[in-house]
């Protein structure tokens, strides 16, 4: 069965601290991926994605991920984490148009 | 641009109530999308639509209809409303050259809080 896995549901870290949020899927082919972030009470906006190409990804405000084949992820991360970063990330594929969400990850932030 | 506007913000029904959620894009996507979403769930898709005239079922589509008579919008409706319909509600829209091609990333609206009591 297709399936996006997101195995941490909340996630603490102390401001300006690393943070890595994981990100797993089992498709077929390799899809086109993506990383969402939502704040409370709105909707989701793309952090960044990635189809194919280069690996790496830079997205928006300082994030940044990385597609693994061998480990079927794309798991987001960010250097130093800002305050302003406390919100839910959620992991998503494309798989022939039809968009499929991980749980999401709730990201706390200690000041 | 307003992209993608969803109306009403909230709504609260009585069980067996109807209803219909209204999205409408202003970006000529062809591709629109209903999601739910509940505490700890992630979005399930609901339905989703290809281009007018055209819709099809996603994950959980048991107690929702669709229409897509414009490319601009895409109404869910709610017949009998039950508690389990109690759900945030997220209309999405993409543009995709070609159902071969890759679809652009989805663009929300900002979601309808509806509750069923």
């Amino acid at each position: 069965a297709q399936s996006v896995t997101q195995p941490d549901i909340h996630i603490t870290v102390s401001e300006g601290a690393s943070l890595e949020l994981r990100c797993n899927y089992s498709y077929g082919a390799t899809p086109y991926l993506f990383w969402y972030v939502q704040s409370p009470g709105q909707g989701l906006q793309l952090l960044l994605k990635y189809f194919s190409g280069d690996t790496l990804v830079q997205g928006i405000k300082g994030f940044e991920a990385e597609f693994k084949r061998s480990q079927s992820s794309f798991n987001l991360r960010k250097p130093s984490v800002h305050w302003s970063d406390a919100a839910e990330y959620f992991c998503a594929v494309d798989n022939f148009n039809k968009f499929y969400f991980g749980s999401g990850t709730k990201l706390n932030v200690k000041p | 641009n307003a992209g993608v506007t969803q109306t009403p913000k909230f709504r609260i029904l009585k069980i067996g109530q109807s209803m219909t959620l209204q999205c409408t894009q202003d970006m000529n996507h062809n591709y629109m999308y209903w999601y739910r979403q509940d505490p700890g769930m992630g979005l399930k898709l609901i339905y989703y639509s290809v281009g007018a005239g055209i819709t099809d079922k996603g994950e959980v589509p048991n107690g929702y209809n669709v229409s897509r008579s414009t490319t601009e919008d895409f109404p869910l409706r709610l017949e009998l409303a039950a508690p389990s319909q109690t759900s945030v509600y997220f209309c999405a829209s993409s543009y995709s050259r070609d159902s071969d091609s890759y679809n652009s990333p989805l663009h929300f609206g900002n979601g309808t809080r509806l509750t069923v009591t």
